[in-house]
């Protein structure tokens, strides 16, 4: 089984609608992440999570949110959906135990918005 | 701020050849760290390899190895021996202290392999 899990994989939705990505991991780390991956562009980073109690913005979190409801569970919203928020979404974890705190991503999610 | 270039859009190699990537990095920190990942078209993220600003020794792992040179502020992935499975966008990264220990992506080459 995959260590970083994230529903759904694909989705399809229109403007002005709310959507959850949720983001599951069971390799035990403290440190989760959100991000967007542009063509072009690379990756950015949404919203970041250092513990369950720990919710920190990220250099695109306008028109996100987030929610960590356990150390292994995730969870970036979209409010109020627009087209510009048409991308490939990923979690990733890292471990709190020094370098190289390496990140380790989930298969994505690839978001649609008409 | 931290920023990472790679000027490279696309690169292109024949298969059982050797490929440099570049990646130059821009960071006020003295502590920070380089990461390289691999996307193939299935559109996973793959971590590579790492480079501690500190190691003293480049970084290696199996046909992948880093080519750091810390005065001029470059981590370049070095592939061995190239196989057809190495096409993929390769992402250069990194993370440093005045982050907060998250990840600076560069926009990533897009390698090539041929037969």
């Amino acid at each position: 089984d995959a260590d970083v899990t994230q529903t759904p994989r694909n989705r399809i939705t229109k403007t002005g609608k709310r959507i959850m990505l949720e983001c599951s991991q069971t390799k035990g780390h403290d440190r989760m992440y959100w991000y967007r991956q542009d063509p072009g562009l690379g990756l950015r980073l949404i919203y970041y999570s250092f513990d369950v109690k720990d919710i920190n913005k990220g250099e695109i979190s306008d028109g996100y949110s987030v929610s960590r409801q356990a150390q292994a569970k995730f969870s970036l919203s979209l409010e109020s959906a627009i087209p510009n928020q048409t991308a490939l979404y990923f979690c990733a974890t890292s471990d709190l135990g020094g370098p190289p705190d390496t990140q380790y991503f989930g298969p994505g999610t690839r978001l649609t918005v008409l | 701020a931290q920023k990472i270039t790679q000027t490279q859009p696309g690169m292109f190699v024949q298969e059982k050849e050797a490929v440099t990537l570049d990646c130059t990095y821009d960071t006020s920190d003295q502590s920070y760290g380089l990461f390289w990942y691999k996307q193939p078209s299935s559109g996973e993220m793959i971590f590579l390899i790492y480079q501690g600003s500190y190691d003293e020794q480049n970084a290696t792992e199996g046909r992948y190895s880093l080519n750091f040179q810390k005065a001029r502020k470059s981590a370049n992935l070095v592939i061995s021996a190239s196989q057809l499975g190495d096409s993929a966008m390769y992402f250069c990264a990194m993370r440093g202290v005045s982050g907060y220990s998250t990840l600076t992506f560069g926009k990533g080459t897009m390698l090539l392999v041929s037969p």
